[in-house]
């Protein structure tokens, strides 16, 4: 099935230790995004990429950054991880802008820890 | 700019009852609206969405949200709740032309037996 993969599914780090969360996607979808979500909050956007167009919000932090190396496979990664950046990490996929209606279609998160 | 206000943040209904799960946005252009749910530690699934159709639009799982423009809001509801309901659902919004959804703060839906 056509679906959004992320690994790993948990992940523990150590307080500035880099870390890199992995989402690929088989539904050639030409946008990616990356949503933090901490406990009990809604999913806040961080970036997306749109092909290969990087479009990053402007209240990410620096400490956030993204590539993606093709169409299926977008990666985050954390270059000095606080205790404030525990929380899940939602990749979603859609086709097209969200403009057209299109759907977003969710990974199932990657929760991470920082020690 | 749009945003969207889901009342309530905890739910709870007998199994068996109606579920409503209340939502409203803020717009200054007709929005596209969303319902997601999201079971723990997973990730979030399209419920239903509206994109200005048909003004009751049904989903998945049982579930129908209405879009009532002079109100403003797009309840979610199921005339009868069951037990595997249990989860978080968020509302959202994209304006038309947007390239980012809204969402809402969720509400977690507690079925008691």
């Amino acid at each position: 099935d056509a679906m959004v993969i992320q690994n790993p599914r948990y992940q523990v780090t150590q307080f500035g230790k880099p870390v890199t969360l992995s989402c690929s996607q088989t539904l050639n979808h030409n946008v990616m995004y990356w949503y933090q979500q901490k406990s009990s909050q809604a999913p806040k956007l961080l970036f997306h990429y749109y092909d290969k167009d990087f479009n990053n919000e402007a209240d990410t932090p620096d400490n956030f950054q993204s590539r993606r190396p093709n169409t299926s496979f977008c990666f985050l990664d954390i270059r000095s991880p606080g205790l404030g950046d525990a929380a899940m990490y939602l990749c979603a996929t859609s086709r097209g802008l969200l403009a057209a209606a299109g759907t977003q279609y969710f990974g199932p998160g990657t929760r991470l820890t920082v020690l | 700019a749009q945003s969207v206000t889901q009342l309530g943040s905890h739910v709870s209904v007998s199994e068996g009852a109606l579920v409503l799960l209340r939502c409203n946005y803020s717009s200054s252009v007709p929005p596209y609206l969303f319902w997601y749910v999201q079971y723990p530690n997973q990730g979030l699934q399209l419920l239903l969405k509206y994109t200005s159709a048909a003004t009751l639009v049904k989903g998945i799982n049982g579930f129908e949200a209405e879009f009532k423009k002079s109100e403003t809001s797009f309840h979610l509801t199921k005339p009868s709740a069951h037990m595997s309901d249990a989860a978080e659902y968020f509302c959202a919004v994209t304006l038309v032309g947007g390239d980012k959804i809204i969402f809402g703060k969720g509400t977690r839906l507690h079925i008691l037996p």
